[in-house]
């Protein structure tokens, strides 16, 4: 089955303790993006990468690492989480063409305390 | 600054009656336009798209969006409503290469909500 998953699909944290949420698709995807969801404000795109070692920031990349060693993973770092970080983060990909159509995974909500 | 944005926070409308969630954009040179959809503890699911040609762009589930460059806009809409349509919409837009790369913007987000 053609899927996006993340891991994990919850989390509660504390401020600066070092986290990674992970991304793996399984549609030889080369576009892989990061988005949060916060009420009112919809998704706002992270960090996006367009092939493997190839990323590129979104409209709010402060606070936040990528990285893309693999065409199939596309893992997000938070270094030293805060209490502004908490939210619902969504993992997508797609083939290459802006055209094309974002497969979007189920989500992962995290809580910063 | 390119944004996107969706009027109404909710639209209510009563099943079996028409409806639309409306978009309006300001991206520079010719975006590529997609309606989303979220329903409760889920990711979003593909609706429809619009990459050129007719302004009228049919999707899944019924679902219809009219793109309009004139007034940058592209509603969605469904001739009759199921309370199976109610979820959290989105609009987004990605501009074309020459001027946004990959990037992708979108709205707010427009809670439907379809009464029996």
């Amino acid at each position: 089955e053609a899927q996006v998953t993340q891991n994990p699909r919850y989390l509660i944290t504390v401020t600066g303790k070092k986290l990674t949420v992970t991304c793996s698709q399984n549609m030889n995807h080369e576009y892989m993006s990061w988005y949060r969801q916060d009420p009112g404000l919809g998704l706002r795109q992270i960090y996006y990468s367009m092939n493997v070692e190839v990323t590129d920031k979104g409209d709010v990349p402060e606070g936040y690492k990528v990285s893309r060693k693999e065409k199939r993973n596309f893992p997000l770092i938070l270094e030293s989480p805060s209490p502004n970080q908490t939210s619902l983060y969504f993992c997508a990909s797609s083939s290459q063409g802006a055209w094309e159509t974002q497969y979007f995974g189920p989500g992962t909500r995290l809580l910063v305390l | 600054a390119q944004s996107v944005a969706q009027p109404e926070d909710q639209v209510n409308v009563a099943e079996g009656n028409p409806l639309t969630v409306k978009c309006t954009y300001s991206v520079s040179g010719n975006p590529y336009l997609f309606w989303y959809v979220q329903y409760p503890n889920r990711g979003l699911q593909f609706l429809l798209k619009y990459i050129t040609g007719d302004n009228l762009v049919k999707g899944s589930y019924g679902f219809e969006a009219e793109f309009n460059k004139s007034q940058t806009s592209f509603h969605l809409k469904k001739p009759s409503a199921l309370v199976s349509d109610s979820a959290l919409y989105f609009c987004a837009v990605r501009p074309d290469i020459g001027t946004g790369g990959f990037k992708t913007i979108f709205g707010a987000g427009t809670r439907l909500f379809v009464k029996a």
